[in-house]
């Protein structure tokens, strides 16, 4: 059964620094690995797609990597600013009993500080 | 675009009473999902739809029911609302058959049951 792990829990850093959240799975027969954030009592945002052929991907300060063989991604933010805080979801997109599904990790809840 | 629309944002039910989360798409696609979303539990699949007239059961399916009479459109029923199924609730769509497409979510339907 796939598991999504998304460690730490939850990470708090002044404002301006760089950072990496970090995905993982256990079953590396995915299709895609999906970023999303959530802010509180809102839906989900998408921010970035790794295809399973991808290596990374890249949208403005944002740069995810994928590494499907040993079942990990991270997401790096640049310079971060206190608009970034929310929480970060990884999901990753495969087929369960003939059917194609997302599975998501329990996401990192962050924090910038300004 | 609107994207996918979820409406009511919020609802107050009574055990036993039934209702009808909506749940609309203007982008054309053949894939759409229902998730609930809980503290310490993540997103779990609750019923997808490959398109009109298709529909299958996800992870928790059980006290909901679905059905898929335009792409447009892709309503869940509680049959007999639980205080268990207090939850948040979540519709997504995206294209199919590739597993390669990114998903969209809604907005969410906070549901209190009493």
């Amino acid at each position: 059964k796939q598991e999504v792990t998304q460690i730490p829990a939850a990470l708090s850093v002044p404002e301006g620094e760089n950072l990496v959240l970090n995905c993982s799975f256990t079953d590396s027969a995915i299709y895609n690995l999906q970023w999303f954030r959530q802010d509180p009592g809102k839906g989900l945002t998408s921010l970035l797609l790794i295809q399973s052929s991808q290596r990374e991907q890249t949208s403005g300060r944002l740069n995810a990597s994928l590494d499907k063989s040993s079942g990990r991604s991270t997401l790096y933010i640049a310079a971060s600013q206190p608009g970034d805080s929310a929480t970060y979801l990884c999901a990753v997109n495969q087929e369960i009993q003939g059917a194609q599904k997302l599975v998501f990790g329990q996401g990192t809840r962050l924090t910038i500080n300004p | 675009n609107a994207g996918v629309t979820q409406t009511p944002k919020f609802q107050v039910l009574k055990t036993g009473q039934s209702m009808t989360l909506q749940c609309a798409q203007d982008m054309n696609h053949e894939y759409m999902s229902w998730y609930r979303q809980d503290p310490g539990m993540g997103l779990r699949l609750i019923h997808y739809s490959v398109g009109a007239g298709i529909t299958d059961q996800g992870e928790v399916p059980n006290g909901y029911n679905v059905s898929r009479s335009t792409t447009e459109d892709f309503p869940l029923r509680l049959l007999s609302a639980a205080p268990s199924q207090t939850s948040v609730y979540f519709c997504a769509s995206r294209g199919y058959p590739s597993g390669s497409y990114e998903q969209y979510f809604g907005p969410g339907t906070r549901l209190t049951v009493t």
